[in-house]
């Protein structure tokens, strides 16, 4: 069974950093795409960043490029998010999720395994 | 950026009963169009992928149509697990993916 569990959420003052981990049991990152998404009252679902299996690109939603990078470390199963210049804003529950996948087809940016979250508070 | 937006806002209705939930986007968007379902507590469930295919696992009684800027998605006979918060998501431009604002069901 596929299982995302993220880790690093808490609170942090406006303008400060947090980095989000995500591991990954039964699948290896190396051979799917991997989203962060996050929730908010305020603004809903809202998808933040995206790394491609293959190749490893990256993409980022306007309002945090420049701010948050996502990465991954394959041997240790482990998706990352770096948050920097963090803003009141960017408070939400972060998930973790699985690009879909159909007979081999990637169904960028559909996500069907997602983790339970983790909570990011901005405020001073 | 395109727009969903979703309707109606609650809808009630009692089990066994048939749930039509409409997703309306800003441009035409093709059949790039998901449906998510989400419990209290849970992260979002991928029900429907590309309009009208089921992903894997979900049952028959829910379905999907749709193309260009109106979407539905239809639930032919409610089960007690299936009230939920529903959100619609298009992926017509790489990178630019949004959700709807999302459309509770309830029961009556």
């Amino acid at each position: 069974e596929v299982q995302l569990l993220e880790s690093g959420g808490g609170l942090v003052q406006p303008g400060g950093s947090l980095r989000l981990s995500c591991a990954a049991s039964g699948l290896s990152l190396s051979n799917y795409s991997m989203c962060w998404v996050r929730q908010s009252p305020a603004k809903g679902l809202e998808w933040v960043s995206g790394i491609i299996a293959s190749g490893g690109s990256t993409y980022y939603a306007d309002s945090v490029k420049g701010r948050f990078t996502i990465s991954r470390d394959n041997s240790h199963k482990t998706l990352f998010l770096q948050m920097d210049s963090l803003r009141a804003d960017d408070t939400a529950i972060y998930y973790c999720a699985k690009v879909y996948v159909e007979v081999s087809v990637h169904y960028y940016f559909y996500m069907d395994v997602w983790g339970k979250g983790t909570t990011v508070t901005v405020s001073s | 950026e395109i727009v969903l937006t979703q309707s109606p806002a609650t809808l009630s209705l009692s089990p066994g009963e048939r749930a039509t939930l409409s997703c309306r986007a800003s441009q035409s968007i093709n059949s790039f169009l998901a449906w998510y379902q989400q419990k209290s507590g849970q992260a979002p469930r991928l029900l429907i992928y590309d309009s009208s295919n089921r992903a894997t696992g979900i049952p028959a009684r829910f379905s999907g149509s749709g193309s260009g800027t109106d979407f539905t998605l239809t639930i032919s006979s409610l089960e007690p697990e299936d009230f939920a918060v529903y959100y619609c998501q298009q992926r017509t431009h790489w990178a630019k993916t949004t959700f709807g604002q999302g459309t509770r069901l309830e029961i009556k």
